[in-house]
C-alpha cells in the first residue's frame, strides 16, 4: 500500500468553527508532514513529525494545531481560522531522516475554504 | 533564508517539442528531488539526485544535478499531452538533520496537441 489518504476532500468552515483534517498512511513511514499550498504556489511546509514527535513547526499560527496519535495517523486541528487560510492542505509521509530513500508520498489534499 | 528558484515560471510547447526547467538554490544542497503535480492533483515524486554531477534518465525525462550541488535541471524530450503539470524541484539543505525539503517555485508546463 503506497497511498496516503486524507479526509475530508473539501471543507468549508466559518471563522468561529472548529474542524479537523485527517491523514493516514500504512507504509510504515515514521515521518509525516503538513503542507499548505496556495494556488500557483509551491507547497509550504507547516509541521513535521518524526517518530510521532513534533520536530519542526515552521512558525505556524496557533490556530493550527497538529497531532500525531500514532505512527499511521496525523491530524490537523483548526480553530478560529481566517479567510486567508483558505488553501489546499497536503499531508505527506516518508522514511525518517538518515535513510537514503526519503521521497515524500503526498495525499490528495483537503481543499479548505474559510468564510 | 534558503531559496530555491525555478525558471521559467511557465512554458507552453507544441506536442513533440522539448522542454527544460532549471532549478537554482541559494545554498548547497545534500540532495534534490523532483515532483510533478498535475492540475487539480497532488505532488508525485519523480526522482532523487544525490551526487555532484549526477545524471539520471527515466524514459523521455533526463535529470541533472550540478557539480556544485546548487542547481539542477529536468529535460523532457518530445513532450506529450500527458506531461502537462507543474514540475517542482525540492532541495534538502546540506548538513540538515531533518527531512525538511525546500520546494522550488515550480514550472507550469502546457502542451498543445
Amino acid at each position: 500500500d503506497t497511498e496516503v489518504t486524507q479526509t475530508p476532500k473539501h471543507l468549508v468552515m466559518g471563522m468561529t468553527n472548529k474542524k479537523s483534517l485527517k491523514c493516514e498512511q500504512h507504509m510504515g513511514h515514521r515521518a509525516m508532514y503538513w503542507y499548505k499550498q496556495k494556488a500557483k504556489k509551491p507547497p509550504e511546509l507547516m509541521f513535521v513529525y518524526s517518530y510521532e514527535k513534533l520536530s519542526i513547526n515552521e512558525s505556524v499560527p496557533s490556530r493550527f494545531s497538529p497531532e500525531c496519535p500514532n505512527s499511521s495517523l496525523l491530524n490537523l486541528h483548526l480553530h478560529a481560522l481566517q479567510p486567508e487560510d483558505s488553501a489546499l492542505y497536503l499531508c505527506a509521509s516518508s522514511h525518517p531522516p538518515g535513510q537514503e530513500d526519503n521521497e515524500q508520498f503526498f495525499g490528495p489534499g483537503t481543499r479548505l475554504t474559510v468564510l | 533564508g534558503q531559496q530555491v528558484m525555478q525558471i521559467p515560471q511557465y512554458q507552453h510547447v507544441q506536442e513533440g517539442e522539448d522542454f527544460t526547467t532549471y532549478c537554482n538554490s541559494s545554498t548547497t544542497l545534500s540532495n534534490i528531488q523532483w515532483y510533478k503535480q498535475r492540475p487539480g492533483g497532488h505532488p508525485v515524486f519523480l526522482i532523487q539526485l544525490v551526487k555532484s554531477g549526477e545524471v539520471k534518465k527515466q524514459k523521455r525525462l533526463t535529470f541533472q544535478f550540478g557539480e556544485a550541488k546548487k542547481n539542477s535541471s529536468l529535460h523532457i524530450t518530445a513532450t506529450q499531452t500527458t506531461d502537462v503539470g507543474t514540475y517542482f524541484c525540492a532541495g534538502k539543505r546540506y548538513g540538515g538533520a531533518t527531512n525538511k525539503l525546500i520546494f522550488g517555485t515550480g514550472t507550469l508546463l502546457a502542451v498543445q496537441p
